[in-house]
């Protein structure tokens, strides 16, 4: 079956630094990938997406590009700030099939960044 | 107001009491989902429905059953809870079942 592998936590940064959460995949077909953010108290929202090998997706100064041949999906920023402190999560899913619509999610990553 | 509004945000409750929580949303989407969430394993898929007719089991339907009352209306019940289904529960809706999720603020179910 589908998995979503992330990096393990927490992540710890200054703000400023550099960021990257990597997450891997293990898929059936060819998904759509996503990162979706939760801020404390708060519903899961979509950061960005990619629909096929070598999209990049990019919003709010993260970036995370569509790796087929290394079935990857890291999420990277080159300036965090103390807003950024969420967790983060690596999910995919399919346009078709018998997995269409279901979202496979990875274990989530926290992410603090201290002033 | 909310697009996708979950009630109660928070509740406890005891063992072996009926429990029911509710999801309601005004972005006019068919697709509704409950999710699950526990520390470390991320989310999990309680059931899906893709129209007010068409409801499926997800990877972890034992002990739950949902409701779809209207489009707009997907409920979520613990026949008889157990104190291991405590956890965040999220509501989520989707215009098509491969786009993006619309998640509520959740439902904080403590089970005593």
């Amino acid at each position: 079956g589908d998995s979503v592998t992330q990096m393990e936590g927490p992540v710890t940064l200054s703000e400023e630094a550099f960021l990257t959460i990597n997450c891997t995949y293990t898929a059936t077909g060819y998904p759509s990938l996503f990162w979706y953010v939760q801020y404390p108290g708060e519903g899961l929202q979509l950061l960005l997406k990619a629909t096929k090998a070598d999209d990049k997706g990019s919003n709010k100064g993260f970036e995370a590009t569509y790796r087929k041949e290394t079935t990857s999906f890291h999420l990277e920023k080159g300036s965090v700030q103390v807003s950024d402190s969420a967790v983060y999560f690596c999910a995919l899913t399919y346009a078709g099939g018998t997995s269409y619509g279901k979202l496979t999610f990875g274990q989530g990553t926290i992410l603090t960044v201290h002033p | 107001d909310a697009d996708v509004t979950q009630t109660p945000r928070n509740r406890i409750t005891k063992t072996g009491k009926r429990i029911m929580l509710e999801c309601s949303q005004t972005k006019g989407h068919d697709r509704m989902y409950w999710y699950r969430q526990d520390p470390g394993l991320g989310l999990r898929l309680i059931y899906y429905s893709f129209d007010v007719k068409d409801i499926n089991k997800g990877e972890i339907s034992d002990g739950y059953s949902v409701s779809r009352q209207a489009q707009a209306k997907f409920s979520l019940s613990l026949e008889s809870a157990i104190p291991n289904q405590t956890a965040l529960y999220f509501c989520a809706t989707s215009r098509q079942g491969w786009q993006p999720q619309h998640f509520g603020d959740g439902t904080r179910l403590s089970i005593l």
